[in-house]
Order: C-alpha cells, then structure tokens, then sequence
C-alpha cells in the first residue's frame, strides 16, 4: 500500500510555543490530505481537509487561526499548533488520499501519528 | 447521540477463538463501511471495506452491514496474537471526498 510519514513521531514543547508537524505521502501524490487529533481511548476527530494549492476546511470547533495547515505541495502538508496549551497534547494524525478516477471507495492512508506533549 | 457507536473494550480472547466486534450508528446516508486496525501508538491502517450493505470475506476476516438494523460487523476467525490491537469502524456517505466518521475503537487482546 502507499505510504505516509509524518515527522516529528514525538514533540515535547512548552506551553506558549508553536510547533509545526509535517506529513509527507512518499510514493503518491495526494490531492486531498486530512488531519486527525486522537486522545487516550477516543476516536479519530477530523480537524480539518486540505485540498493541495487552496485554503483547509476546517471541522466546527476547531480554531484555524490555532491550527495552520498548509498544503503547498501534492506530497506535503504541515500542521501548525501556535501558542499550544497542555490541552493541546494529543495524537495528532494525518491522512492522504489520492483521487482515482471511476466509483468506490477511494482509501485514505494513515500516517503513524505525532505524539504532542505541551508543558 | 453519536453518529457512531462503539463499545471500547477491552475484549480478550484465546488463541483461535472467533471474534466478533461491532458498530451501530444513527445515519441513514452512510454507505461506505469500513474497518481499520490500530496498533499502539501508530496510525491506522485499512482491513476492508464494504460498499451499502451485505457480506465481504478477506482471509479469516469477514464484514457484514445490515443497513435496515444499521449495524456493521467484522469477525476473526482463527485468531492470532498478532491480531491484538484496536480495531475502529469507520463510515462515509460516500467514496469521494466526503467525511470519514470513525468509532472509538476496540481494544482486542488475543491471549496465546
């Protein structure tokens, strides 16, 4: 299957900071990229979409002045948590889908996930 | 409610037991479903997928959806320990660009 890395796996900041997390898809070109939070015991949350070359949507709730992403490139998109909070700690997870032609369903492929911890 | 409902688990189980997990969810107009195994502290990654409803067989892993009960199912059979892990259930209205809504998860261990 294609795959998708994210860098960094870990990041321990201090509160106040901006960290910016990166998901790359290695051997494919996605069009659509999606960024997942996930805490302890909980589902993945769809923070927001982002389409190469156009702005994020963003899911209700979720802060896009917080969280920056950016898709630049079919093959990266960066995630920006500025000013984080302890409450920001989280599983933070993207995603990449590459749109085939024809019906079914087109399968989003998973990062291993950046582990967020805010001091 | 949630869109999506899962019972998190934990489910433990012998060696070569068959195991079943399960999802119920609320909307009508999901008619993608699909399965995902998560180990700890990766992402994850997709069993199968099962278009509107009915039955689809890969290996010892089996799907059903009975969307008039809205009810989707995935058994193991002959399990492994290497099938320990969570196991999310996940669903879209369509196969394009729309939403993924996953579950909470369940969290199998199979105990050798």
């Amino acid at each position: 299957g294609a795959v998708v890395s994210q860098h960094p796996s870990w990041v321990i900041c201090k509160s106040g900071t901006s960290v910016k997390i990166e998901c790359r898809s290695l051997d494919f070109q996605a069009t659509t990229m999606f960024w997942y939070r996930q805490f302890p015991k909980q589902s993945l949350m769809l923070m927001a979409t982002s389409n190469e070359g156009s702005k994020a949507t963003y899911e209700q709730g979720v802060e896009k002045d917080k969280f920056l992403i950016n898709h630049a490139s079919l093959t990266l998109s960066t995630l920006t948590v500025t000013s984080a909070h302890p409450e920001d700690s989280s599983f933070y997870i993207c995603s990449a889908r590459q749109l085939a032609g024809g019906p079914g369903y087109n399968e989003q492929f998973f990062g291993p996930g950046t582990r967020l911890t805010v001091l | 409610q949630k869109e999506v409902e899962q019972d998190p688990g934990p489910l433990s189980v012998p060696e070569g037991a068959i195991v079943s997990l399960n999802c119920t969810y609320s909307n009508s107009a999901f008619q993608y479903f699909m399965w995902y195994r998560q180990y700890s502290r990766k992402g994850p990654e997709l069993l199968m997928y099962t278009y509107s409803s009915g039955n689809k067989e890969d290996g010892r892993f089996t799907a059903q959806v009975d969307k008039s009960s809205k009810y989707i199912s995935l058994f193991i059979r002959d399990s492994q320990p290497s099938d320990s892990a969570t196991y999310l259930c996940a669903m879209s209205r369509s196969g394009g660009y729309q939403k993924v809504t996953f579950g909470t998860g369940t969290k199998l261990q199979v105990i050798p």
